[in-house]
C-alpha cells in the first residue's frame, strides 16, 4: 500500500527561528510528485510547495524549502524565519496512480505547528 | 475572482436523511475531488471526477454519491447509508488529474 508518514504529531518553534517538519513515503514508482499543504484554523487547505521526483534540485518558495532525499524516500519541509501566521496543521501528500489509470493524492496525518512569540 | 466555493459552511443532518454538499469552481478545471477529514487524520478520498459525466470511487465511497453534469459543479450527497457522517468535507479541483489540486473552504457536517 502507498503510505505517507509524518512522525511528528506536534512541533513548536520560536518566532523568527527555523523549523523542519519530516515526511517519509512508500512507493515503487520512479516518477511522482510530492506536496506540502498548510491548513490554518480556517481549515482551508493551502498549497505550500511541490516537488517533482525527477528533479534533483530541492523546491523553494520564499521562506519554505524542502529537503528531498529520493533514495531515502524522505521529503522534509523547512520553514525559515517563522512567523505567527505559519501556525497551522501541515500535511505531506504524495500523488499516486490509481488502478483506473488516473491519479490521486494520499495524505499523511499531519503535523501541528505552533509558533511562539 | 476565480476559485472554489463550497456551501453550506455548516450542515446538520437528521437520522435517515440524505444531504447534499455543494462544490462549484470557476477555474475551468477538468478534474474535481471530494475528501473527508476526521479529527487527527489526514484527508481521505471519497470520489473524484476527471471529466464531465464521469466519476470514480475513491477509498471511502460507501454511503456517498456524486454527479458531474457540469464542468463547474461536483455535488456530494451523503446518504442515510453513511453511518458516521460527522466530519469536515473538502472539495478540490485541478486542471487535470496530473496537476496540483486546489481546495475549497470546506463544509462541516454534523448529525443531530
Amino acid at each position: 500500500a502507498q503510505t505517507v508518514t509524518q512522525s511528528q504529531p506536534e512541533m513548536s518553534v520560536q518566532e523568527a527561528e527555523t523549523v523542519t517538519l519530516s515526511c517519509t513515503y512508500d512507493t515503487s514508482e520512479s516518477d511522482y510528485y510530492l506536496f506540502w499543504y498548510k491548513q490554518p484554523p480556517s481549515r482551508q487547505m493551502i498549497l505550500v510547495i511541490r516537488q517533482e521526483a525527477y528533479k534533483q534540485q530541492n523546491a523553494t518558495e520564499n521562506r519554505f524549502s524542502v529537503n528531498f532525499q529520493k533514495a531515502a524516500k524522505s521529503f522534509s519541509l523547512k520553514i525559515s524565519d517563522s512567523q505567527l501566521g505559519d501556525a497551522a496543521m501541515y500535511f505531506c501528500a504524495y500523488r499516486i496512480l490509481t488502478q483506473g489509470g488516473s491519479e490521486k493524492l494520499v495524505f499523511g496525518k499531519g503535523t501541528k505547528l505552533t509558533v511562539n512569540p | 475572482d476565480g476559485g472554489i466555493t463550497q456551501s453550506p459552511k455548516y450542515l446538520f443532518r437528521k437520522e435517515g436523511q440524505n444531504v447534499t454538499l455543494s462544490c462549484e469552481q470557476n477555474l475551468n478545471h477538468d478534474a474535481m475531488y471530494w475528501y473527508r477529514q476526521d479529527p487527527g487524520q489526514g484527508l481521505r478520498l471519497i470520489y473524484y471526477s476527471q471529466i464531465v459525466n464521469d466519476f470514480q470511487k475513491g477509498d471511502i465511497a460507501e454511503g456517498y454519491s456524486v454527479s458531474r453534469e457540469k464542468k463547474e459543479s461536483f455535488p456530494l450527497t451523503v446518504t442515510s447509508a453513511q453511518k458516521n457522517p460527522t466530519a469536515f468535507y473538502l472539495c478540490a479541483s485541478s486542471i487535470d488529474d496530473q496537476e496540483t489540486q486546489y481546495f475549497g473552504p470546506g463544509t462541516r457536517l454534523l448529525v443531530l
